[in-house]
This record gives structure tokens, C-alpha cells and sequence, in this order.
């Protein structure tokens, strides 16, 4: 079945410096790749996505990449913020019956002031 | 625009006690989704709902776990009986269509303790 793995699971970075994290997927006919970030507690908040025919979208300083080849896509954090600690979750969204997310096993970001 | 909304957030209950947990989606959405996220775990999905019917229920538990969504709107999940390894949060969550392109908007989730 469908897998989404997800590294690193755990980065650490200076306040003001970038942060990546990296999914892979395994079925190539994905088609939907949303980030959710979730704060400790609190719910997973969709935080920006792309959708198989682009190939980078950007908002702010958040950016994600997909190179559909390789299958895998990257989050982009820029000038990072101590309200950007959280844990952020990837996800590839099955094109076919039921559309369903495959999560990855998240990241969590501690950006250190 | 009111969130998803669950309820309790909270419960602790013994093994082999039964548990429900409820959800309200976000009004219009048409897809209903119930996940379990384990300490440290990205979501797993349970059950999904497309109105009141059940399109995927392939990880859900059955011998103990059962879901409704009576009228296409709230939804219950039901653990009976539970066991130790079913502690986890419990999160709803609603899409507007049936797409998979949509954004699905999470609530609070249930968290489950079970001793």
C-alpha cells in the first residue's frame, strides 16, 4: 500500500536561520501533498500545498517543492521563528477510490532563540 | 466559519470498558473522517464517510471499533472493548467535497487514556 516517509524526525535551528524536511511517497499516481503543522495539544492546521502539476508554491516564508520523478517533496521554512516550533506532518493524497491522506511520521521543529 | 468540533477531550476509562466519542464537522462538509494518532505518529486513518456512507473502513478495528454518521452530518466512534494499546488521540476531521484535493480541517481531537 501507499507509504510516506518523512525525515528528519527531529531538527533543531537558530531563530532566523532555514528549516527543510523531506517526504517521500511510493505510489507515483499521488496527486495531492498537504503540510499540516501541529502545535503541542492543539490540532493539524493545513499550512500550504501542492498539487501534482506544480512544481514549487510558496506563501510567506513557508515554500514546499515536488519533483514527481523522485516522488518525494520538501517544506521550506525561511527566517525562522520560535512560534514555528511545532511538529509538522506531510501527506500524498491517493488519486483513485477513496482519496484518502497517508500521513508521514512528522517532524519536530525547535527553533532556538 | 465554526471549526470541527468533538467531544469529550478528554477521557480515561479501564480496559475492557466501552468509550464514545463524538464529532460535529464543519456544516456542508460532505466528508467525514475519524483518524487515531499514537504518541509520536503521524494520523491513521480509520473510517471515512462520504454522507452517511462508509467509503473506506479498511484500518478500522472492527471486532471492536464501530462508526455512524447518521443523517450525513454528526458522526460517533465507539471503542468496545478497549484495550491498552487503543490509548491515543482520537481526531475528527471535514472536507468539503469528495475530491481528496481538499483541504481537510481537523477538531481538537479526543485524547483516550485506557488502564
Amino acid at each position: 500500500g501507499e507509504n510516506v516517509e518523512q525525515h528528519p524526525s527531529t531538527l533543531s535551528v537558530q531563530e532566523g536561520d532555514s528549516a527543510v524536511i523531506k517526504c517521500t511517497y511510493s505510489d507515483s499516481a499521488s496527486n495531492y501533498f498537504p503540510w499540516y503543522k501541529q502545535e503541542l495539544g492543539k490540532r493539524p492546521q493545513l499550512i500550504i500545498d501542492i498539487r501534482s502539476n506544480v512544481g514549487e508554491k510558496k506563501d510567506q516564508r513557508i515554500a514546499v517543492t515536488l519533483n514527481k520523478t523522485a516522488k518525494h517533496f520538501s517544506l521550506h521554512i525561511t527566517e525562522t521563528q520560535p512560534e514555528d516550533s511545532a511538529v509538522y506532518f506531510c501527506a500524498a493524497s491517493l488519486p483513485s477510490g477513496t482519496y484518502k491522506y497517508i500521513f508521514g511520521t512528522g517532524t519536530r521543529l525547535k527553533v532556538l532563540a | 466559519e465554526a471549526g470541527v468540533a468533538q467531544s469529550p477531550r478528554y477521557k480515561i476509562i479501564e480496559k475492557r470498558q466501552s468509550v464514545a466519542f463524538w464529532c460535529n464537522p464543519i456544516s456542508g462538509h460532505a466528508t467525514l473522517y475519524w483518524y487515531q494518532q499514537i504518541l509520536g505518529q503521524g494520523p491513521k486513518l480509520l473510517i471515512q464517510f462520504q454522507n452517511n456512507g462508509v467509503v473506506d473502513d479498511s484500518q478500522l478495528p472492527k471486532d471492536r471499533f464501530s462508526a455512524e454518521r447518521l443523517k450525513g452530518v454528526d458522526s460517533t466512534l465507539k471503542i468496545q472493548p478497549a484495550k491498552l494499546e487503543d490509548s491515543a488521540v482520537y481526531l475528527c476531521a471535514s472536507s468539503l467535497g469528495t475530491s481528496g484535493q481538499e483541504t481537510q480541517y481537523f477538531g481538537p481531537g479526543t485524547r483516550l487514556l485506557v488502564l
